[in-house]
């Protein structure tokens, strides 16, 4: 079965650092993968998806995510934060080449949430 | 990507009671996702529904408490039947769209 693992549950860093959130994957074929953000009390919005092609994708708000077939791993980068990126991120695994009941499934990773101090 | 409008987006109910969420979108799409996210945890599947079929569960999930309905390409209804406490969560629903996975605004459900 499908699992995504995203190790930091609570991250914290300084306005305009730079920015890394982990995320791996588990998964039995060539894996669609996702980053959310979710502000609080905001549904869930999509900063990316890796679907094939270019293993470096770029989103939006200036993020970017880096696929590793290798490490099984989905990392999201931004190179200067912002105060307004404060918000919980969710890495997910899309099951977009199952048959039968499971087709599009996505599985989420347990989030991780950023604090951004001025 | 498509649009959904997700409707109540905030509710408080007693126990024993039930809530019915709604889900509609600006473009036809064959599947829709239900998401169950318990507070300070992460989304997990409820079912998936197509339209004309009876809506699929994952483990741990029963249509007699989350009965689905899914009447045409663009509706879905979610309901948490005999609610309690520990059903306070927030209630997604999703649709593969275009451009990957598209998510509704979100139901916090509250209830005492």
């Amino acid at each position: 079965a499908q699992s995504v693992t995203q190790p930091d549950i609570h991250i914290t860093v300084s306005e305009g650092a730079s920015l890394e959130l982990r995320c791996n994957y588990s998964y039995g074929a060539t894996p669609y993968l996702f980053w959310y953000v979710q502000s609080p009390g905001q549904g869930l919005q999509l900063l990316l998806k890796y679907f094939s092609g270019d293993t470096l994708v770029q989103g939006i708000k200036g993020f970017e995510a880096e696929f590793k077939r290798s490490q099984s791993s989905f990392n999201l980068r931004k190179p200067s934060v912002h105060w307004s990126d404060a918000a919980e991120y969710f890495c997910a695994v899309g099951d977009l080449n199952a048959g039968g009941t499971s087709y599009g499934k996505l599985t989420f990773g347990q989030g991780t949430i950023l604090t951004v101090h001025p | 990507s498509a649009v959904i409008s997700q409707k109540p987006s905030r509710d408080i109910c007693q126990r024993g009671t039930s809530l019915t969420i709604q889900c509609q979108v600006d473009s036809q799409v064959t599947m829709m996702f239900w998401y169950r996210q318990q507070p300070g945890q992460s989304l997990t599947l409820i079912a998936t529904a197509n339209q004309g079929s009876e809506a699929t569960y994952e483990s741990g999930f029963v249509i007699d408490k989350f009965p689905i309905s899914r009447p045409n390409l663009t509706f879905s209804t979610l309901t948490v039947s005999n609610m309690s406490p520990e059903d306070s969560s927030i209630y997604l629903c999703s649709v593969v769209s275009g451009y990957g996975y598209t998510f509704g605004s979100g139901t916090r459900l509250t209830v005492v």
